[in-house]
């Protein structure tokens, strides 16, 4: 059982299309997140949701927007998708995302390949 | 100066060889320290996670954190090819949130049979 599953995994679009990219997890988890992974392996929190509320959004394009229809789900809509938009995106989720003194555990996704030409 | 460094190498050895993975931080607020292991295609998952300073061992793998220095490492013993990887460290402070880790840009390790 895949416990953070994310589709497509691959996706090849042009410029100026608008995709989604679908999550779901079936950890239990509240808390479920959104990583943009470049080419230089960085990885950047871009959305967290906690309970279907958005908690934070790290700077990113409002082009993009999450939509989270229950605390198992978060899907993530690009508009008007640009070549700087080529990364892989990770879907994520973690058991609590507020404050803890024990830290984290983030479980990933596989990661969706979205390349822009 | 980037909160965390994290050399990519590739780093290449041959089986059997003790690894040495490393980081730098520049925040002393942090104090949790994972490990995470990204095989090629997959997403990340972690390997070891760590509170404050001092050593922590799982089979071959330990974890070292040099908080006076700022330092993090981790060592893999009898490498095997299966190990071959890109290894991100990750941190965080104190009370704060998942949301809140920052991750290194990872190392590529390749174990040669």
């Amino acid at each position: 059982d895949t416990a953070v599953s994310q589709t497509p995994k691959y996706l090849v679009t042009q410029m100026g299309n608008d995709k989604s990219i679908k999550c779901e997890q079936n950890l239990g988890h509240d808390t479920m997140y959104w990583y943009k992974q470049d080419s230089k392996k960085f990885l950047k929190i871009m959305f967290s949701y906690n309970n279907k509320e958005l908690i934070i959004n790290e700077t990113v394009p409002n082009r993009f927007s999450p939509k989270s229809p229950d605390k198992a789900h978060l899907n993530l809509h690009i508009n008007s998708l640009e070549l700087g938009d080529s990364a892989v995106y990770f879907c994520a989720s973690s058991a609590r995302g507020v404050r803890s003194v024990s830290g984290n555990t983030i479980y990933f996704g596989e990661g969706s390949w979205l390349t822009v030409v | 100066q980037k909160e965390v460094e994290q050399d990519p190498g590739p780093l290449s050895v041959p089986e059997g060889a003790i690894v040495s993975l490393n980081c730098t931080y520049s925040n002393s607020a942090f104090q949790y320290f994972m490990w995470y292991r990204q095989y090629s295609r997959k997403g990340p998952e972690l390997l070891m996670y760590t509170y404050s300073s001092g050593n922590k061992e799982d089979g071959r793998f330990t974890a070292q954190v040099d908080k006076s220095s700022k330092y993090i490492s981790l060592f893999i013993r009898d490498s095997q090819p299966s190990d071959s990887a890109t290894y991100l460290c990750a941190m965080s402070a104190r009370y704060s949130s998942a949301s809140k880790i920052i991750f290194g840009s990872g190392t590529r390790l390749s174990i040669r049979p």
